[in-house]
């Protein structure tokens, strides 16, 4: 059975922290890995990681993914409060494009 | 562009009534469909999800069926509703055609069974 792990489950920062939140997989027919940021309502998406080792870049977040280990990291760096949201790291695997989720971090950035 | 439309956005039923939410696609052609539900507390978990009209695959057995009478309209369904089926129903489409799928959400339903 496909599974996925998020850690923690939830944090609390203060503004302007680094944030680390990691996902880990047990997967057959890997193809994608997504994270998605959750606030009130829809997921929206953030990265997709296909190739080991490639960082993905948008603004102050970034993720990479490990296809050795497992596992991948979603970094935020100067946390904002904007920020506070659930974050769920997804595995895409291949077929029907079945979706696997996390139960995803919450993450409360305190001003 | 493509688009995914969700409604109603909030719902609350009394437990035994039917129920009925829908989703439509612009914008693509032969999208894969997706419903996933959200219980407080818990991540996404996926209930059906549909490659094509007519053809549905249920991932977990429950109170609720699917249905895809057009190629971008995907309606889930209860004939009679639960209090656990509380929650809040996402439904979501990729194109299905390469290894590069990103799963895009509708805006949601939140039901609320009392």
């Amino acid at each position: 059975e496909d599974k996925v792990v998020q850690s923690p489950l939830s944090l609390v920062v203060h503004e302007g922290d680094t944030v680390t939140l990691n996902c880990s997989y047990e997967v057959t027919n890997f193809r994608s890995l997504l994270w998605y940021k959750q606030e009130k309502k829809a997921p929206t998406f953030l990265f997709m990681l296909t190739s080991s080792g490639i960082e993905k870049k948008s603004g102050r977040l970034s993720s990479i993914l490990d296809k050795k280990e497992l596992f991948s990291i979603l970094n935020i760096t100067a946390t904002q409060t904007g920020d506070s949201a659930i974050y769920l790291c997804v595995l895409l695997t291949s077929g029907y494009s079945t979706l696997t989720f996390g139960k995803g971090t919450m993450l409360l950035v305190s001003p | 562009s493509q688009t995914i439309h969700q409604w109603p956005a909030t719902l609350v039923q009394p437990v035994g009534s039917p129920l009925s939410l829908e989703c439509t696609v612009e914008g693509t052609s032969n999208p894969n469909l997706y419903w996933y539900r959200q219980a407080a507390g818990r991540g996404l978990q996926l209930l059906f999800y549909s490659v094509g009209i007519g053809q549905i695959s249920s991932e977990v057995p429950q109170n609720l069926s699917a249905s895809r009478p057009q190629d971008r309209q995907f309606i889930l369904s209860s004939k009679k509703l639960l209090l656990s089926d509380s929650g809040f129903y996402l439904c979501a489409w990729t194109s299905g055609r390469g290894p590069g799928d990103t799963q895009y959400f509708g805006p949601g339903t939140r039901l609320t069974v009392l």
